[in-house]
């Protein structure tokens, strides 16, 4: 079974540095790619970035230059580096496994629970 | 504003059916793979429809998905109240390189 543990959030003032885990068990890390999915209080889902199984990394332009996203595959673990944060990062963070389902079909899988980060002075 | 474009919110009485749409353009749902997700209140979306009109395993044949040209469609047969919750449809736009999400529907079953 599929799962997958985000943590690391909490409260932190504009301009500071967060860095969100998501551990994931019940399949080969390695051979998936991975995303990170916000969600602001009473708003919709948006995405924030993503690691293919090669390393290739993909972000929103919102967030460009300020989040980074990493795997370590021998911790099974996802990391977002997320530096320079502004109060519209206030959201929930969920991580998802990102299935391959034909050339060029993707969708997200698996999900996690979410992590709750909130920026505020 | 999203790059896919859900009705706010729909509504049927239990045993209905109810459809909701998501529109876009032919480089996010026209080129790509549509796939829809329900999100109860306070919990982690789950994947209902990949590959525009596939179910994962668990999920039941009340729920159907269908794209034509820049549009798709999700269907919800047989409405109970547990089907409430917000849908959202999303895609990787490939010639982006990002992941789009449309801004989700609230479906309430009156």
């Amino acid at each position: 079974e599929v799962q997958l543990l985000e943590s690391g959030g909490g409260l932190v003032q504009p301009g500071g540095s967060l860095r969100l885990s998501c551990a994931a068990s019940g399949f080969t890390f390695s051979s998936y790619a991975m995303t990170w999915v916000r969600q602001a209080p009473g708003k919709g889902l948006e995405w924030v970035s993503a690691i293919s199984g090669g390393g290739a990394t993909y972000y929103t332009e919102s967030v460009k230059g300020r989040f980074t996203i990493s795997g370590d595959t021998s911790k099974n673990t996802l990391f977002l580096q997320m530096n320079s944060l502004r109060a519209a990062d206030t959201a929930v963070y969920f991580c998802a496994k990102v299935l391959e389902c034909g050339d060029n079909c993707y969708c997200l899988e698996s999900w996690g629970q979410g992590t709750l980060v909130t920026v505020s002075s | 504003q999203s790059v896919l474009t859900q009705p706010p919110s729909v509504s049927a009485a239990p045993g209905q059916k109810v459809t909701i749409s998501c529109s876009g353009s032919s480089s996010s749902i026209g080129n790509n793979y549509i796939s829809w997700y329900q999100q109860v209140p306070g919990t982690a979306p789950k994947l209902l429809i990949y590959d525009n009109n596939k179910r994962p395993s668990g999920i039941p044949d009340r729920f159907s998905g269908s794209k034509a040209g820049t549009s798709a469609t999700l269907g919800i047969t047989g409405l109970q109240t547990g089907d409430e919750a917000d849908y959202y449809c999303g895609t990787w736009e490939s010639s982006l390189s990002v992941w789009v999400f449309g801004g989700g529907t609230k479906l309430t079953v009156l």
